[in-house]
């Protein structure tokens, strides 16, 4: 696609129940990240991949969240047995690569707002 | 976690004046990057800065890098009520391309 999609882009989830956020980067894209961002604060990094593997996990806030993209494309961000504070916008982003640490500019999607009653 | 610290965190000037906003951080870094968003939407990609380079120009942004102070400024020249919006840094951790956000500036543009 011509940008990064994020669906769904809205979810309301009671307390308990499990949630699943997907991210279709652009194609040809290798970097793909993965932020919270509470409102009026700044995008809280939570993992990121390059290609199908899990480069850094370190922003995962606890063992309830986990990230996959299983074949270097399309990443789902899982949170389990959601909570409260889960509630934030959660922003995917992807870049190109041009090698170990060199960095590129990150194309940010429109989010999914999650909101746990 | 959150690396970059902006300031100031908020800012307000009027059209046609000039806006600085500065970044610092901790660590290592292999590049600086500042990006823009409107009103809690999308954010986008302003200009990046890579840790070899002290300066850089794009339109009416202008970007400083002092490795040695780990600081940048983003100045923006003859702003515009549509430059109103929130603008974070956003740092290159050394070795890898784990990107971390600062918490931002909000700058505000009156006509």
């Amino acid at each position: 696609g011509a940008g990064v999609s994020q669906s769904p882009r809205y979810k309301v989830t009671k307390r308990g129940q499990d949630v699943a956020l997907r991210c279709d980067p652009i194609s040809g894209h290798v970097s793909l990240y993965w932020y919270r961002q509470a409102l009026g604060q700044g995008p809280e990094f939570l993992t990121y991949f390059n290609y199908e593997a899990q480069q850094d996990k370190s922003g995962l806030p606890n063992d309830r969240f986990s990230a996959e993209r299983p074949e270097g494309s399309i990443s789902t961000l899982t949170i389990q047995r959601t909570e409260q504070r889960d509630s934030a916008m959660y922003r995917c982003a992807s870049s190109l690569w041009w090698g170990r640490g060199f960095g590129t500019e990150a194309f940010f999607g429109q989010g999914t707002r999650l909101t746990v009653v | 976690s959150q690396q970059g610290e902006e300031d100031p965190q908020a800012l307000s000037i009027q059209e046609g004046e000039n806006a600085t906003m500065n970044c610092s951080y901790k660590t290592s870094i292999n590049n600086l990057q500042w990006y823009r968003q409107n009103s809690g939407r999308g954010l986008v990609h302003l200009i990046l800065i890579r840790s070899n380079e002290r300066e850089k120009h794009s339109g009416r942004l202008r970007v400083t890098l002092d490795t040695s102070k780990k600081s940048s400024s983003l100045l923006i020249t003859a702003s515009r009520a549509a430059d109103t919006a929130s603008y974070f840094c956003a740092t290159g951790q050394g070795g890898s391309e784990k990107l971390v956000f600062g918490k931002g500036t909000k700058l505000t543009v009156n006509p």
